[in-house]
């Protein structure tokens, strides 16, 4: 099946800092989604990017869909302590041209947040 | 608050025995999904329904079944349980059959013992 791998695995940062993570997979993906999950809950949309090239913001989130559609990476500038949790990627696989709904989740990237 | 309610939000159960998750979609979504997270497989996709019929099918054990009733609300029947089956089950819905954008209920945490 699809994998999608995403990078880190986990980061420690310092209030105030930035972040970036990515996730890159082997095959194609027209769409791109990025979930944050606390624990005990269930992932929260973030941003979803369509289109190749496309950069999207939501508050201090930026996401970018790679050019080779293969990648997508999240920027959180200014971190503060409610970041914490773990962040995935996600894609529809595409059938023929035609998404077909079901997601592919990477295995997420825990972010820790120090005050 | 995503709008997707799953109910209960915790079960505890034993081996062999057979449980039903709940879940009801935002208002006007048509298209439900139930996926499972575990430790070791990570968030996995398991099987979706478009306006009460069957869409697709991902890595649902065939102990397991679920339906979209006229309503729109979904169940999850799990049977037979085994321990391995002891993992958090979301239930996701989208206004499209093909929607990317799905939102989450806040799961059903299955524990068998």
């Amino acid at each position: 099946g699809q994998q999608l791998n995403q990078s880190p695995q986990s980061m420690f940062i310092q209030e105030g800092e930035d972040v970036s993570m990515n996730c890159t997979s082997s095959s194609i993906f027209n769409t791109w989604l990025w979930y944050k999950q606390d624990p005990g809950e269930g992932p929260v949309l973030l941003i979803a990017l369509y289109k190749a090239g496309e950069l999207t913001s939501n508050g201090r989130l930026t996401a970018q869909f790679g050019i080779t559609r293969k990648d997508s990476f999240l920027n959180i500038s200014a971190s503060i302590p409610s970041d914490v949790g773990i962040y995935f990627c996600a894609g529809p696989i595409s059938d023929r041209g035609s998404t077909l709904g079901r997601l592919y989740f990477g295995r997420g990237t825990q972010l820790t947040v120090w005050p | 608050d995503s709008g997707v309610t799953q109910t209960p939000k915790h079960l505890i159960t034993a081996t062999g025995q057979r449980v039903t998750l709940r879940c009801s979609p935002r208002s006007g979504d048509l298209s439900v999904y139930w996926y499972q997270q575990s430790l070791d497989q990570g968030l996995q996709f398991l099987i979706q329904y478009y306006n009460g019929e069957e869409r697709a099918k991902g890595n649902i054990l065939e102990r397991f079944s679920a339906q979209q009733f006229p309503d729109l609300h979904s169940e999850l029947n799990l049977s037979s349980l085994e321990l391995g089956d002891s993992a958090l089950y979301f239930c996701a819905s989208s206004s499209q059959p093909g929607g990317s954008e799905q939102y989450f209920g806040p799961g059903t945490r299955l524990t068998v013992t």
